[in-house]
């Protein structure tokens, strides 16, 4: 069965300093991989996903991640950090295709940005 | 506004009470996923309806059910509620379909708090 591993459940930044945010999975299958966002009181967000093609996808807010197959890597990056960017963020899988393709997360990783 | 609707955002029950969570998903998805966020759980995934019909369930509690409708909404039903089913319980919709290909992720919506007392 599919899983997903997010190394750090908290991580904090300077602001305009660089963000990573470690994401591994584990999968039988090409997997579907995504980040989401979530805001205080707020439902997830899509931030960007990997299905097929070019491994290294861009998303919304600056973020973007890397497909590494041999390291079973998705990790999550932006160049700068914005106070407005603390917030959790989740990994996800997509098990199975098509119609019942649900989704994985990964346990979260709270970001915050100190100015 | 995510397009997908959730009510009632916050619901304050007593324990052995049953609720209903109502979702509607966003214009033109057929399927409809429940997960259930707690501190200690973190997201989990309780079940999902592909255009009516249950199609993967997950960690869901047999005091727990849930229908999709024709229109497409979906009900979760919670019954003889304790203090542990208390957590943000959300809904997410995808345009999933016959395209095996392309995955497009999921819309969720906003949520529902569910407090038990």
């Amino acid at each position: 069965a599919q899983s997903v591993t997010q190394l750090g459940s908290h991580v904090s930044v300077s602001e305009g300093a660089l963000v990573l945010l470690r994401c591994n999975y584990s999968s039988s299958v090409p997997p579907y991989l995504f980040w989401y966002v979530q805001y205080p009181n707020q439902g997830l967000q899509l931030l960007l996903k990997y299905t097929t093609g070019a491994t290294l996808v861009k998303g919304i807010n600056g973020f973007e991640a890397e497909f590494k197959k041999s390291e079973t890597s998705f990790h999550l990056t932006k160049p700068s950090a914005h106070m407005s960017d603390a917030a959790e963020y989740f990994c996800a899988v997509s098990e199975g295709r098509g119609a019942t393709n649900k989704l994985i997360f990964g346990t979260g990783t709270l970001l915050a940005v100190q100015p | 506004d995510s397009g997908v609707t959730q009510t009632p955002k916050h619901l304050i029950t007593a324990t052995g009470q049953r609720v209903t969570l109502r979702c509607s998903p966003r214009s033109g998805d057929l399927s409809v996923y429940w997960y259930q966020q707690s501190l200690d759980q973190g997201l989990q995934f309780l079940i999902q309806y592909y255009n009516g019909e249950e199609r993967a369930k997950g960690n869901i509690l047999e005091r727990f059910s849930a229908q999709q409708f024709p229109d497409l909404h979906s009900e979760l039903n919670l019954s003889s509620l304790e203090l542990g089913d208390s957590a943000l319980y959300f809904c997410a919709s995808s345009r999933t379909g016959t395209d095996f290909k392309v995955s497009y992720g999921y819309t969720f919506g906003s949520g529902t708090r569910l407090t038990v007392v």
